[in-house]
């Protein structure tokens, strides 16, 4: 499996924007890019996915670099419920999804 | 739409008796799973199920048991627990194994399962 490298922990202020990075430089042409995130006590939950182009949904963007070994995950303006661990995940096909550490949010008031 | 639904949230077992966790889902979905989340870590893959009737083993399957009769209904049971089995199990299913049907994974609520 691809491997992706997160920071560990991240701090932002609320109501500004976040930018989650991601490193995945070992990415083959037929990976996908996925975003989880999981909240306090709760399950994953899926966040935003892109191949190539930038993607837009209510929750977030994903930014991809033209090279593809690397994108990021911006929440345009976090509240104190974005405070959570956020998992970028490569997968190709039919692979399973493979969870890694993550990155730990956390949003100050 | 209930989504996943996982029960119990809490467990506590005593070194080597069973159980078994439910999960269930109302969505169609063909393709679930059942992780495992320790501490401070990732979720990591114990068994998944493409279909009714079909099952295959994830990253660590030992220790654990799954079937499928039925698109709704996917169990894990616990053969005879021990310490190391004490985790957080979260149960997922998805419309299909692959982008662009499966892309979205929906998890349930877990169950926090304690062996002492």
């Amino acid at each position: 499996d691809a491997k992706t490298t997160q920071p560990n922990s991240m701090e932002s202020n609320e109501e500004e924007p976040v930018h989650l990075p991601c490193n995945h430089s070992t990415i083959s042409g037929t990976d996908y890019i996925h975003w989880y995130r999981q909240l306090p006590s709760q399950g994953p939950e899926y966040v935003i996915h892109g191949l190539t182009s930038n993607v837009n949904n209510r929750m977030a963007s994903l930014a991809i670099a033209e090279d593809r070994k690397s994108s990021t995950l911006i929440l345009h303006r976090a509240t104190l419920r974005d405070a959570a661990v956020y998992y970028c995940i490569l997968r190709r096909g039919a692979q399973k999804l493979v969870f890694g550490q993550g990155t730990r949010l956390t949003i100050n008031p | 739409n209930a989504g996943v639904t996982q029960t119990p949230k809490f467990q506590v077992l005593k070194t080597g008796q069973s159980m078994t966790l439910q999960c269930a889902q109302d969505m169609n979905h063909e393709y679930m799973s059942w992780y495992r989340q320790d501490p401070g870590m990732g979720l990591r893959l114990i068994h998944y199920s493409v279909g009714a009737g079909i099952t295959d083993q994830g990253e660590v399957p030992n220790g654990y048991n799954v079937s499928r009769s039925t698109t709704e209904d996917f169990p894990l049971r616990l053969l005879s627990a021990a310490p190391s089995q004490t985790s957080v199990y979260f149960c997922a299913s998805s419309s299909g194994p692959a982008p662009p049907a499966g892309v979205e994974q929906y998890f349930g609520p877990g169950t926090r399962l304690t062996v002492t």
